[in-house]
This record gives C-alpha cells, sequence and structure tokens, in this order.
C-alpha cells in the first residue's frame, strides 16, 4: 500500500515571500499521479496543481510549482509571491496510474500554512 | 461551471440513527468517490463507483453502504451511527477515460455529519 507523509505540520511565511512544503512518499509503482491540494476554512478542497510521475518535468501553475524528485519519492511544493488567500491546509496526494477508474486518493497527514501580512 | 452537488450540507444525527448523504457528480462523469474527513485530520477513501458498479472499496465500516444509480448521483447511507462517524464526508467525481490520462477528482463542498 501507499503511503504519503508530510513532516511540517505548519509552516508560516510573509506575504509575498516564497515558501516550500515537503511531502514524501512509498510506493512499489513505477507510474503514478501525485497532487497538491488545497483546503481553506471553508474546508472545500481545491486542486492547486498535479504531476505525472513519467515526466521528469516539473508541473508549474503561475505561482506554484513543483519539485518532483522521483528516486528520492519526494514532491515538494513551492508556493512565490506568497498571498493572504493562499493560507489554508495544504494535502499531497497520490494517485495509481493504472487500475480501475475508481482509483482511490491517498493523502498525507497535511500541512496548515499561515501567511503573515 | 457545473461543480459536484452535495446534500445536505449539515446534518445533525443521535446515536443509533440513519443517515443518507447525497451526491450529484459533475455532468459527463460517470466515476464517483466517497471521503470521510475527521476533525483535524487528512481523508479517508472510502469507497468509489464507475458506471454504477462499485470499483474501489476502502475502510468503510460495514455500517455504511453506498450506490450510485442510472443518473449517475450516488448515496451513502450511514446506518447505527456511532459518535466517532462525526466528521466531513465528501464526494468527488471524475470523467472515465482511458487510465493513462491524469483525470482529476473534483471534489464537492462536503456534507458536515455530527452525531450525539
Amino acid at each position: 500500500a501507499q503511503t504519503v507523509t508530510q513532516s511540517q505540520p505548519e509552516m508560516s511565511v510573509q506575504e509575498a515571500e516564497t515558501v516550500t512544503l515537503s511531502c514524501t512518499y512509498d510506493t512499489s509503482e513505477s507510474d503514478y499521479y501525485l497532487f497538491w491540494y488545497k483546503q481553506p476554512p471553508s474546508r472545500q478542497m481545491i486542486l492547486v496543481i498535479r504531476q505525472e510521475a513519467y515526466k521528469q518535468q516539473n508541473a508549474t501553475e503561475n505561482r506554484f510549482s513543483v519539485n518532483f524528485q522521483k528516486a528520492a519519492k519526494s514532491f515538494s511544493l513551492k508556493i512565490s509571491d506568497s498571498q493572504l488567500g493562499d493560507a489554508a491546509m495544504y494535502f499531497c496526494a497520490y494517485r495509481s496510474l493504472w487500475g480501475t477508474s475508481g482509483s482511490r486518493l491517498t493523502f498525507g497527514e497535511g500541512t496548515q500554512l499561515t501567511v503573515n501580512p | 461551471a457545473a461543480g459536484v452537488i452535495q446534500s445536505p450540507r449539515h446534518l445533525i444525527k443521535e446515536k443509533r440513527e440513519t443517515a443518507t448523504l447525497k451526491c450529484y457528480p459533475i455532468p459527463r462523469h460517470d466515476t464517483v468517490y466517497w471521503y470521510q474527513q475527521g476533525p483535524g485530520q487528512d481523508p479517508q477513501f472510502l469507497i468509489s463507483f464507475y458506471e454504477k458498479m462499485q470499483s474501489d472499496k476502502g475502510s468503510i465500516p460495514d455500517r455504511f453502504s453506498a450506490q450510485q444509480f442510472s443518473d449517475y448521483h450516488s448515496e451513502l447511507n450511514m446506518s447505527s451511527l456511532e459518535l466517532g462517524d462525526s466528521a466531513l464526508y465528501f464526494c468527488a467525481s471524475s470523467p472515465s477515460g482511458l487510465d493513462r490520462v491524469p483525470y482529476e477528482q473534483y471534489f464537492g463542498p462536503g456534507t458536515r455529519l455530527t452525531v450525539t
């Protein structure tokens, strides 16, 4: 079974600064997807960014980018130019590539990000 | 754009009662997932359906059952409720396709269940 670990329960960053959230995972599979989800106080789960393991290029979505290190099984999220609206719980998640269409997401424990004005 | 709809948004039940949560996926999405998020915890996968058939099963208690109907909406039925069932229940949907295509799971707003 796959496991996802986020070793930083809490992080804080100054507005306009850059912060990196860490995520490691354990799997025996060679192909899979990795995601970062954001959960603001409204508790809505919002997809931030995704990475396909078979792609070497790191994914980027505006101010959000990832550092995907497949050999190290590491998947960190970098938020540049942090904004007050980025404050939320961030979850790293794993999904198998192959299998049924109903493949589950396995989440890490989450990192609570605080953005200071 | 249409999103995943969950009803009710809030539900209060007493121990040993029964609850039914409903999920209406995004149009043309035929796969539905259910997750349970306890207080201060990450979401835990319960069960999923593809084309009205159960496709994956996680840590769903035997007291819970679920199904997907012909219009693709899904219902999660929870019986003999316990205090520990108090949680946020998410439904997510995704379109089908080749497994090599990374279709994301789109989450609904969740149903907050409180068992007293």
